[in-house]
């Protein structure tokens, strides 16, 4: 039973650089999302989703993509790596939007030098 | 759009003692309110959940918070607290099913022996 898998664990980047964080779920949930958590400032919302075809904007939305094609996967991009951009990810999911629990996955630290 | 304050950063707490997690929440409609919890190094996962209903919501490990509409509040609480209680803990916001959920910046809290 898989849940909520995040790839990969860890990355370095440069800054300029490109990369995609990887977020998949085996639960068939409607909703899924990004935060980053950094020391004293919580969880903040990177985009999320609430289906397939559909993605809004959280509240930190600059430098980052996503995309739905699949129930499954949310794809999070950073198109050009800034260092402000150091942070660990999450990828959640839940059944039914902002009226049911988060999943959440393992988490992703990048690090952007 | 809602948004929720956290207002203490960490609380410290002898082991047996009471404790109180404040979180205060702004919308303008009906909300949903949850409660994370992350134990050191690990990832977030669901401490309790308020939909509707009883404004009383009780944890399986000895939480309870309250949904108080005209403070627009949902504090955390425990009566006795254990050394494994020591984790940070946020508080959530969503105004519904196809809406975003925000986090508060969280709460530490450190048990003292």
């Amino acid at each position: 039973n898989a849940g909520v898998t995040q790839t990969p664990k860890f990355q370095v980047l440069k800054t300029g650089q490109s990369m995609t964080l990887q977020c998949a779920q085996d639960m068939n949930h409607e909703y899924m999302s990004w935060y980053r958590q950094d020391p004293g400032m919580g969880l903040r919302l990177i985009h999320y989703s609430v289906g397939a075809g559909i993605t809004d904007q959280g509240e930190v939305p600059n430098g980052y993509n996503v995309s739905r094609s699949t129930t499954e996967d949310f794809p999070l991009r950073l198109l050009s790596a800034a260092p402000s951009q150091t942070s660990v990810y999450f990828c959640a999911s839940s059944a039914t939007g902002g009226v049911s629990p988060l999943h959440f996955g393992n988490g992703t630290r990048l690090t952007v030098t | 759009a809602q948004s929720v304050t956290q207002l203490d950063s960490q609380v410290p707490v002898f082991e047996e003692a009471p404790v109180e997690l404040r979180c205060n929440y702004s919308s303008s409609v009906s909300v949903y309110l949850f409660w994370y919890v992350q134990y050191p190094n690990q990832g977030l996962q669901l401490l309790l959940k308020y939909l509707s209903g009883s404004t009383l919501v009780e944890s399986i490990n000895g939480f309870e918070a309250e949904f108080n509409k005209s403070q627009t509040s949902f504090h955390l609480r425990k009566p006795s607290v254990h050394i494994s209680d020591t984790a940070e803990y946020f508080c959530a916001v969503s105004e519904g099913r196809d809406d975003k959920i925000i986090f508060g910046k969280g709460t530490r809290l450190h048990i003292l022996p």
